[in-house]
């Protein structure tokens, strides 16, 4: 099983609500990544898992909270968001988290209203 | 901040041109350079992830070089084919703590 898979696919909140978006892989892989892309630019870097603690924060603001529950699972809690937050969200994970390729997930397509 | 850069932006080559891009990167706290295939409406695809300056990677059509000591390396696409055509991205793996995409050449091979 080669497939890092993403829940929900869609996802529409209002700048009040509270969702999260769920990432799974059964690959065995110890290092799981967060990335926001928009739109025609490539993704950047949120947050790094490595053997489920936080290993890098890129400086993103405090509503995301990302969360390793296990090392097959990335969850990434969303409250109080803005406008400007609406992007795709691609979880991606591989073996290690240095100098090994990452295997990406389809991405959620967050809309914040 | 690290400021990966590629060239050109966008290419257009007919079928069985052979083409090639270029990333450049930061040379120092190197660690690995990584090159993913995107096509539209998909994730990237894992391509190759070199470290070692001089290191030649090949899969098929597509080949990269990496030169560490200069920060640039180089994709190489033999003989294009249409499902070549996508967004050729380049990373810089800075120890494992920081990973940044450069912004990406957009590839399109004409039939």
């Amino acid at each position: 099983d080669t497939e890092v898979t993403q829940t929900p696919k869609h996802l529409v909140m209002g700048m009040t609500n509270k969702k999260s978006l769920k990432c799974e892989q059964h690959m065995g892989h110890r290092a799981m990544y967060w990335y926001k892309q928009k739109a025609k630019k490539p993704p950047e870097l949120m947050f790094v898992y490595s053997y489920e603690k936080l290993s890098i924060n890129e400086s993103v603001p405090s509503r995301f909270s990302p969360e390793c529950p296990n090392s097959s699972l990335l969850n990434l809690h969303l409250h109080a968001l803005q406008p400007e937050d609406s992007a795709l969200y691609l979880c991606a994970s591989s073996q290690r988290k240095q100098a090994y390729e990452q295997y990406f997930g389809p991405g959620t397509r967050l809309t914040v209203t | 901040i690290l400021n990966v850069e590629q060239s050109p932006q966008s290419l257009h080559v007919q079928e069985g041109d052979s083409t090639n891009f270029t990333c450049s990167f930061p040379s120092s706290n190197f660690y690995a350079l990584h090159w993913y295939r995107w096509e539209t409406a998909k994730s990237p695809e894992a391509l190759f992830v070199m470290t070692l300056n001089g290191d030649e990677k090949k899969k098929g059509r597509i080949s990269a070089t990496l030169n560490t000591k200069e920060g640039y390396s180089y994709l190489y696409i033999k003989g294009s084919q249409p499902e070549d055509s996508a967004t050729y991205l380049c990373a810089h793996d800075n120890y494992g703590q920081n990973f940044v995409f450069g912004p990406g050449t957009r590839l399109s091979v004409l039939p």
